[in-house]
């Protein structure tokens, strides 16, 4: 079946510094990818929706700035988490229509910024 | 908008007992509704899809779900509750005209007692 690959699982990264999240479409193409964020406890927040070959859709209230996904392509989807804070400690999930009504979604990654 | 409900934020429940973990949902066309499981640290991993059918949907691991139109609900089942079915689950709806974001519900942990 259809299958995302995320990496890195777990990155631990010093304050100021940025870190990047990519998310791999294998034996399919992902012309769409969802980024979420999860704090615990709580559900899934949706932060974009990137699309290859053209700029990603940034939900209200996330800094475009501040989250930078990029969409090289089919298969290539990245969220950068640019100059990152204690406060941008998280959990990401990317996730792409693996088939004509459902998704699949990366395994995750475990930011801790300090 | 779109919106999901889980009213429980833990079900307990005995190996070998029947389980149900609740869901309703709001959606302005016809619902495309999903089940999804989350282990620690993990993404998310389908469990089972309404589209359109039968209002009863069986899934992955003897999960299954019942559509009710008239109660917006789409309840989670599964018979004989394992140990290993302690989780986090996740409830989803999307609107069924075009392609549209996905919404979740919170999260139902589970925790199924020895």
């Amino acid at each position: 079946g259809a299958v995302v690959s995320q990496h890195p699982s777990r990155v631990i990264c010093k304050s100021g510094t940025s870190v990047k999240i990519e998310c791999r479409s294998l034996d399919f193409q992902a012309t769409t990818m969802f980024w979420y964020r999860q704090f615990p406890k709580q559900s899934l927040m949706l932060m974009a929706t990137s699309n290859e070959g053209s700029k990603a859709t940034y939900e209200q209230g996330v800094e475009k700035d501040k989250f930078l996904i990029n969409h090289a392509s089919l298969t290539l989807s990245t969220l950068t988490v640019a100059s990152a804070h204690p406060e941008d400690s998280s959990f990401y999930i990317c996730s792409a229509p693996g088939s004509p009504y459902g998704y699949t979604f990366g395994s995750g990654t475990r930011l801790t910024v300090v | 908008a779109q919106s999901v409900a889980q009213p429980e934020d833990q079900v307990n429940v005995a190996e070998g007992n029947p389980l149900t973990v609740k869901c309703t949902y709001s959606v302005s066309g016809n619902p495309y509704l999903f089940w999804y499981v989350q282990y620690p640290n993990r993404g998310l991993q389908f469990l089972l899809k309404y589209i359109t059918g039968d209002n009863l949907v069986k899934g992955s691991y003897g999960f299954e779900a019942e559509f009710n139109k008239s109660q917006t609900s789409f309840h989670l089942k599964k018979p004989s509750a394992l140990v290993s079915d302690s989780a986090l689950y996740f409830c989803a709806v999307r609107d069924g005209r075009g392609y549209q974001k996905v919404t979740f519900g919170i999260g139902t942990k589970l925790q199924v007692i020895p």
